[in-house]
């Protein structure tokens, strides 16, 4: 149990065009989710804290205009990279949230590579 | 701000080897400290520790924290090959749902 899948898992698309990304908790309902970025050999760098049903929380640093994420269901939230550069590629991540009792324990999807040309 | 401190960042050992990960923490609002294993795609979880001073164990691998000096160690006994990976440390919050910050991560080389 407690899957989390992201599509794509990898992209290639040109400069100044839109890219979404789904990350979908398969088997649970995740009231938060959470998105990642990893550049290469670095760690994990937290982009935004997306609820279900309101605007996402975002980190010092990361534009909310140009990442729009959407969290429409339990179970799907959405990044779309708008007007996509060369500096965004990158490997993001996303985790869901499964709570039991008090205790919440995240599940990484297994990411998507984008890469822009 | 929360800091998540990881050392050595690389390591590279024998097969055979053990080897010690450490991670120290500034977190202000702490319930976990994770452990994660990550080789080619997104991390997969190891050990999660809430309490101080009671060793985690699995297989090889074995942490422990210690809430007093804010660190955590991870253990890799008899290292082999496939443990080569980057070893996350993370620490979560007890607020939004568990919001994780996470250190730089220890590049773990295992030779043959």
């Amino acid at each position: 149990g407690a899957v989390v899948s992201q599509h794509p898992s990898w992209v290639i698309c040109k400069s100044g065009t839109s890219v979404k990304i789904e990350c979908r908790s398969l088997d649970f309902q995740a009231t938060t989710m959470f998105w990642y970025r990893q550049f290469p050999k670095q760690s994990l760098m937290l982009m935004a804290t997306s609820n279900e049903g309101s605007k996402a929380t975002y980190e010092q640093g990361v534009e909310k205009d140009k990442f729009l994420i959407n969290h429409a269901s339990l179970t799907l939230s959405t990044l779309t990279v708008t007007s996509a550069h060369p500096e965004d590629s990158s490997f993001y991540i996303c985790s869901a949230s499964l709570r039991a009792g008090e205790t919440d324990t995240q599940y990484f999807g297994p990411g998507t590579r984008l890469t822009v040309l | 701000e929360d800091k998540v401190v990881q050392s050595p960042l690389s390591l590279v050992v024998h097969e055979g080897d053990t080897v010690t990960l450490n991670c120290s923490y500034e977190v202000t609002n702490f319930r976990s400290l994770l452990w994660y294993k990550q080789e080619k795609k997104a991390p997969t979880f190891l050990f999660m520790l809430t309490s101080s001073g009671i060793e985690k164990k699995s297989g090889r691998l074995s942490s422990i924290l210690d809430k007093k000096e804010l660190f955590s160690i991870l253990n890799i006994t008899a290292t082999q090959t496939g443990d080569s990976a980057v070893y996350l440390c993370a620490v979560e919050e007890f607020t939004n749902a568990g919001k994780s910050t996470f250190g730089d991560g220890t590049t773990l080389t295992v030779k043959p």
